[in-house]
């Protein structure tokens, strides 16, 4: 099946810097990725779509300007966190569905992030 | 009220015993429902999907809709022990749209 993979698996970093997540996607070309964030016990919240070649769509109340999305190509999208503080600490996770007339959507193995 | 309503467990049951999942939603226009099982540190791992309402068979795993109902179930039989992790109903209006996921259900297999 399709495969998605995520880079880095974990990461640790400073409070006030920025950090880069990678997905991608292996055996399919992916115009559309999405990243939720998962809180302890809670469900996976979509953050944004990506859109390759255009701008990311945002849900409300995710701040576009802190998690800077770029989907510069069809398998690859990027989530960067900027000036990250400890309330950014989670797991994150991209999802891409495999190609048209496919329906699922598969995701990735999620990053941890622990802004210390 | 949350557009999917989904027990968070946790969900204790014996080795080989039916554990029997639900989650139930508000929105009418979903059509495309999936189940996805979760382990720890994870991401989320497809284990079935189906279209509108029936019924779908996979192995030890059955996945009914009821879309009359608002009410989606999935069953897995003999249960083992390496079932034990999260399971989460997520579904969506149209195949390329957002998800909307449930809580995630806590099943714990003892042997």
């Amino acid at each position: 099946g399709a495969v998605v993979s995520q880079h880095p698996s974990r990461v640790i970093c400073k409070s006030g810097t920025s950090v880069k997540i990678e997905c991608r996607s292996l055996d399919f070309q992916a115009t559309t990725m999405f990243w939720y964030r998962q809180f302890p016990k809670k469900s996976l919240m979509l953050m944004a779509t990506s859109n390759e070649g255009s701008k990311a769509t945002y849900e409300q109340g995710v701040e576009k300007d802190k998690f800077l999305i770029n989907h510069a190509s069809l398998t690859l999208s990027t989530l960067t966190v900027t000036s990250a503080h400890p309330e950014d600490s989670s797991f994150y996770i991209c999802s891409a569905p495999p190609g048209q007339g496919k329906d699922e959507q598969y995701f990735g193995p999620g990053t941890r992030l622990t802004v210390t | 009220q949350k557009e999917v309503e989904q027990d968070p467990g946790p969900l204790s049951v014996p080795e080989g015993a039916i554990v029997s999942l639900n989650c139930t939603y508000s929105n009418s226009a979903f059509q495309y429902f999936m189940w996805y099982r979760q382990y720890s540190r994870k991401g989320p791992e497809l284990l079935m999907y189906t279209y509108s309402s029936g019924n779908k068979e996979d192995g030890r795993f059955t996945a009914q809709v009821d879309k009359s109902s608002k009410y989606i179930s999935l069953f897995i039989r003999d249960s083992q022990p390496s079932d034990s992790a999260t399971y989460r109903c997520a579904m969506t209006t149209d195949s390329w749209g957002k998800f909307q996921f449930g809580a995630g259900t806590q099943v714990v297999v003892t042997p």
